[in-house]
């Protein structure tokens, strides 16, 4: 299975500005898929992103708040822009390398909280 | 929407079997279904998947009823690190995305 390194693990960041959360992957992968969790709740998909074309958002979600690139089959970042307390959450990245054979890989997440 | 549903929490003695119920009523014939858990502050681990039949890994047993509709995950000698939020989750293999539901919190209890 792949190994998924994200960062930064933790911030704590001031409302209004933005962080940029990186995901790296050790194998090429298609598609790379972010979440949120929200304190004490399940994972929601923000969104899904492939190489070279513009993410697919959620509903609830959109370009401007969470923007993301996906420069390569390896890497990702997603934005979380203007922020409010609101915003505080664990986001994480995962992948499917093995196409379902194995299930998804989960990075271990980024907590950010908000002040 | 999640396709699934599961008791929120359950309790399991240290050292027997846990078994935990996923009903899919309304899982299609091309959908399998997968079992992961996540471990408080970590990213949510893979266990298992199945079609129709059930499955074994060093992890978990996977039992799927015959019309396919529930399913049931088995520790087969719970452990305190197995406490964690089990998600049951129905989707088509290839390249398709999770949508997780709400989970059900498992308690290992000494």
């Amino acid at each position: 299975s792949a190994v998924i390194s994200q960062k930064p693990s933790r911030d704590i960041c001031q409302r209004g500005t933005s962080l940029t959360i990186q995901c790296q992957v050790d194998s090429q992968v298609t598609m790379m898929f972010w979440y949120r969790q929200q304190p004490g709740q399940s994972l929601t998909l923000i969104a899904t992103a492939n190489q070279g074309s513009e993410a697919t958002y959620e509903s609830g979600f959109v370009i401007d708040k969470f923007p993301i690139s996906r420069p390569n089959l390896t890497f990702s970042t997603l934005t979380v822009s203007n922020m409010s307390p609101e915003d505080s959450s664990i986001y994480l990245c995962s992948v499917d390398p093995d196409r379902g054979l194995n299930g998804y890989t989960f990075g271990s997440g980024t907590r950010l909280t908000v002040v | 929407d999640a396709k699934t549903t599961q008791p929120p929490s359950m309790d399991c003695a240290e050292g027997r079997a846990a078994n935990l119920p996923c009903n899919h009523s309304t899982i299609s014939g091309n959908e399998y279904v997968y079992w992961y858990r996540q471990i408080h502050s970590q990213g949510p681990q893979y266990i298992i998947h199945g079609l129709k039949n059930n499955e074994t890994n060093e992890m978990a047993s996977l039992i799927i009823t015959e019309d396919r509709k529930s399913s049931t995950l088995i520790l087969p000698h719970a452990t305190l690190r197995d406490t964690a939020v089990y998600y049951c989750i129905v989707r088509v293999a290839v390249a398709d995305k999770i949508i997780f539901g709400k989970g059900t919190r498992l308690h290992i209890l000494p």
